[in-house]
């Protein structure tokens, strides 16, 4: 079946920089729409970026532009998110999600989603 | 960039009463919107898309209406599961999301 799992969040010092993974099965991720959605606590999620089948990277948020890559490993199946000059506004849960088919960019699919903290 | 506009932020409703959810997006979206279920500690569960379209697997009590800027979502005959915070989502430009609406048991 399809599953999200990412790994890499942390604490991490402002200014620091964080590699975010997503290993995706059931499904291969070159073939969809996917992207990085952040949830900060009591907040509604915000997307940041994504990426498609064509490797194009579409921002979301332009408070990470410049500051934030997303990169896909095929061969791994895997989804990444380079986050550098890391902020305390950039404390949230990190979602990888999946949308159904190229045109339509809702998710049907999270994952659990990995914490990270930017605190001194 | 659209802006998605949630209300109430929360309300209280008792198991068995339908309630309704709205969501606007601060211009058009034609029906470009998604609405979301999250629980506590876990990720955001999708219910419906395309404004009125249920995702498989996703019972027949919920049901989402509208379009342009203006959508609701309505519970039927609200069960124990269904309280939790719901969100919705435009994909007409790009993506957003409302800072949701929570349903707490009154």
């Amino acid at each position: 079946q399809v599953q999200l799992v990412e790994s890499g969040g942390g604490l991490v010092k402002p200014g620091g920089s964080l590699r975010l993974s997503c290993a995706a099965s059931g499904f291969t991720l070159r073939d969809y729409y996917v992207s990085w959605i952040r949830q900060a606590p009591g907040k509604g999620p915000e997307c940041l970026l994504s990426i498609g089948s064509t490797d194009t990277t579409i921002y979301n948020a332009d408070s990470v532009k410049g500051r934030f890559t997303i990169s896909r490993d095929n061969a791994k199946n895997s989804l990444y998110l380079q986050m550098n000059s890391l902020r305390a506004e950039d404390t949230a849960v990190y979602y990888c999600a999946r949308a159904p088919g190229i045109a339509v960019h809702f998710f049907d699919f999270w994952g659990q989603g990995t914490l990270v903290t930017v605190s001194s | 960039d659209i802006q998605m506009t949630q209300s109430p932020s929360s309300l209280s409703a008792f198991v068995g009463d339908r309630v309704t959810l709205t969501c606007r997006a601060s211009q058009s979206i034609s029906t470009w919107l998604a609405w979301y279920q999250q629980k506590p500690g876990e990720a955001p569960k999708l219910l419906i898309y395309k404004a009125s379209s249920l995702e498989s697997g996703v019972p027949s009590r919920f049901s989402g209406s509208g379009s342009g800027t203006e959508f609701t979502l309505t519970i039927n005959s609200l069960r124990p599961d269904d309280f939790a915070t719901y969100f919705c989502q435009q994909y007409n430009s790009l993506v957003t999301f409302g800072g949701g609406t929570k349903v707490e048991l009154k």
